[in-house]
């Protein structure tokens, strides 16, 4: 069965610092991978995601993630927080039914950004 | 286009009662899931629908849930007898083909509160 484990439920981080949201994964099979952001009230969005291309994976609003194999981990960047980027982000790997897309979530790490 | 909607927005319900969510896909997605989303455990996969079939229902929680889909389009949860347990923020999800790596479109969710 193919898990996700993402380390923090909550992360602060200053307005033009760093951000750093981590994921791991476990699968016996190549996974694809996904990070969704949730802002509040609505539904999830996709930032980006990983399908056995180019492991350095860029998405919307400045933020990327790089697949590591040998660490089993997705973490998602971004060099520069704003204040618009709180929100709830979600890391996900896809489990094949039948050749659909069933997505297994994280439990999910709320964004915070200090001014 | 339009994205995906999801009716009611909120629902308040008492214990025993049953209750129907809708959802409306994006025009043209055959692929129909539903997740919920709840405090304690995060976002987990309920069912998903290719056209109007419905290939696994394991994700379902009991045999008080079930779902439909007619006409390719709109899906219907049904929850008999709600019980307190089930209260949480049901999502609903299309996208356009059966694919593992195609991004799937979140509606805004229906928060259900069961008293």
């Amino acid at each position: 069965a193919q898990s996700v484990t993402q380390l923090g439920s909550h992360v602060s981080v200053s307005e033009g610092a760093l951000v750093l949201l981590r994921c791991n994964y476990s699968s016996s099979v190549p996974p694809y991978l996904f990070w969704y952001v949730q802002y509040p009230n609505q539904g999830l969005q996709l930032l980006l995601k990983y399908t056995s291309a180019a492991t350095l994976v860029k998405g919307i609003n400045g933020f990327e993630a790089e697949f590591k194999k040998s660490e089993t981990s997705f973490h998602l960047t971004k060099p520069s927080a704003h204040m618009s980027d709180a929100a709830e982000y979600f890391c996900a790997v896809s489990s094949p039914i039948q050749g659909a897309q069933k997505l297994v979530f994280g439990q999910g790490t709320r964004l915070t950004i200090n001014p | 286009g339009a994205g995906v909607s999801q009716s009611p927005s909120n629902k308040v319900t008492e214990k025993g009662k049953d209750v129907e969510l809708r959802c409306d896909p994006i025009s043209g997605h055959t692929a129909l899931y539903w997740y919920r989303q709840s405090l304690g455990q995060g976002l987990e996969f309920l069912i998903y629908f290719q056209g109007n079939s419905a290939p696994d229902k394991s994700g379902l929680p009991s045999d008080r849930f079930s779902a439909e889909r007619t006409g390719g389009s709109v899906s219907t949860l049904t929850i008999q007898r709600t019980q307190q347990e089930d209260s949480a923020v049901y999502l609903c999800a299309s996208s356009l083909v059966f694919s593992l790596v195609d991004e799937q479109y979140f509606g805004p969710g229906t928060r259900l509160t069961v008293t």
